[in-house]
């Protein structure tokens, strides 16, 4: 079946240090990818996505490209700001269930 | 304008309680939700309508109710809440449930407290 695998975290960062959040996935057909992010106490909000493989989506300085090869789409970010702190979540969409696909979510903190 | 609102946004209960959360969308989409997020932040999909017609249904608990009257509006009804109830559930929408590239809008939440 179909399922998202993100590292685990909590990832803890200084400002503008690089930030890698790794997320696998394991898909049938060609899935659309997304990056969510979810700042405290509010909802989710798409933050990229990607429709197909090679395909790099970026936003607000994240950028992740749609490897299908390796089947991935880590998400990246050169200088990461306090504001960045967050739970980043990993998910497709292989559109056989209706349904979006969710990683676990990876809590970032990125201290001063 | 606020795109996916949800009521209300706390809800402190005490066990063997019924109460509902209501959620209204304005971006003109189809399809709703209803995810339940735990303490460790795992995103949970319990139910989904497109055009009023339930189109995911999840293995939840029978006291779990949703209805959606129209397709700007989804409900969610508990019955007999208990104490692994509490979480925060967020209601989203999308527009279409074929197409896979059409991200899904998240309101900001009802957390739900059972004492």
């Amino acid at each position: 079946g179909n399922s998202v695998t993100q590292m685990e975290g909590p990832v803890t960062l200084s400002e503008e240090a690089f930030l890698t959040i790794n997320c696998t996935y394991t898909a049938t057909g060609y899935p659309s990818l997304f990056w969510y992010v979810q700042y405290p106490g509010e909802g989710l909000q798409l933050l990229l996505k990607a429709t197909k493989a090679d395909d790099k989506g970026s936003n607000k300085g994240f950028e992740a490209t749609y490897r299908k090869e390796t089947t991935s789409f880590h998400l990246e970010k050169g200088s990461v700001q306090v504001s960045d702190s967050a739970v980043y979540f990993c998910a497709l969409n292989a559109g056989n269930n209706r349904k979006l696909i969710w990683g676990l979510g990876t809590s970032l903190a990125v201290n001063p | 304008d606020t795109a996916v609102s949800q009521t209300p946004k706390y809800l402190v209960t005490q066990m063997g309680n019924d109460k509902s959360i209501k959620c209204e969308q304005n971006l003109g989409h189809d399809t709703m939700y209803w995810y339940k997020q735990d303490s460790k932040k795992f995103l949970k999909i319990m139910f989904s309508y497109n055009n009023k017609e339930l189109i995911i249904n999840e293995t939840v608990p029978n006291r779990f109710s949703p209805k959606s009257p129209d397709k700007a509006h989804l409900n969610l009804h508990i019955n007999s809440l208990e104490l692994g109830d509490s979480a925060v559930y967020f209601c989203a929408s999308s527009l279409g449930t074929y197409r896979l590239f059409y991200e899904q809008y998240f309101g900001p939440g009802t957390r739900l407290t059972v004492t």
